[in-house]
């Protein structure tokens, strides 16, 4: 039981450079979600899915898409990286989606950076 | 309007002393979640304790115990006896109820916790 994966784990862009964050979690959670967090910040929430097949914008969409693959995946994609979107992503889940009581698990984190 | 406060940005604990790590929330709805993680040097987020607005009881988790102040909208992290791997940065986080069907948190700026021996 690996809970969140993300891949990869490092990366260096040049600006203007397009990649996708992949995620996966084999935990049968319904909804997923991608944050960002900055050097001195909490964790801001880019994209969502409520349940597979959904998808939602968050706080910060600009710059990015999401697919929900299936119930286990749920990507990030930059099209054109800036220096702005310099960050850690963190992919998350959550089994149901619709309650107050439900936690969050992480994965570990994508450290990217534009140059 | 940000929602969740954290006004201590950085805090120092003797080691085996407890520590209060404070957090403010705004809200209008009556069903929320509050969180509190842990955030490592390591850079993983580790879940550790939860608040539920009905729950009547404040919540323990082992050594955490969250000081839950429903009519001063506060949920304060209170570790006891630190420990050294305390060292970290924490988080509160709220999850609103009524028409959040997405499941989304939201975070505050996080406290810097630095246990010294």
């Amino acid at each position: 039981n690996a809970g969140v994966t993300q891949t990869p784990k490092f990366q260096v862009l040049k600006t203007g450079q397009s990649m996708t964050l992949q995620c996966a979690q084999d935990m049968n959670h319904n909804s997923m979600y991608w944050y960002r967090q900055d050097p001195g910040m909490g964790l801001r929430l880019i994209y969502y899915s409520a349940s597979e097949g959904t998808t939602d914008k968050g706080e910060v969409p600009n710059g990015y898409n999401v697919s929900r693959l299936n119930k286990r995946e749920f990507s990030l994609r930059l099209e054109s990286a800036a220096p702005s979107q310099t960050s850690v992503y963190f992919c998350a889940s959550t089994p149901f989606g619709g309650s107050s009581t439900d936690t969050q698990y992480f994965g570990p984190g994508t450290r990217l950076t534009v140059l | 309007a940000q929602k969740i406060t954290q006004t201590q940005p950085g805090m120092f604990v003797q080691e085996k002393e407890a520590v209060t790590l404070d957090c403010t929330y705004d809200t209008s709805d009556q069903s929320y979640g509050l969180f509190w993680y842990k955030q490592p040097s390591s850079g993983e987020m580790i879940f550790l304790i939860y608040q539920g607005s009905y729950d009547e009881q404040n919540a323990t988790e082992g050594r955490y115990s969250l000081n839950f102040q429903k009519a001063r909208k506060s949920a304060n992290l209170v570790i006891s006896a630190s420990q050294l791997g305390d060292s970290a940065m924490y988080f509160c986080a709220m999850r609103e109820g009524l028409n959040n069907q997405g499941g989304k948190l939201i975070f505050g700026q996080g406290t810097e916790l630095s246990v010294k021996p």
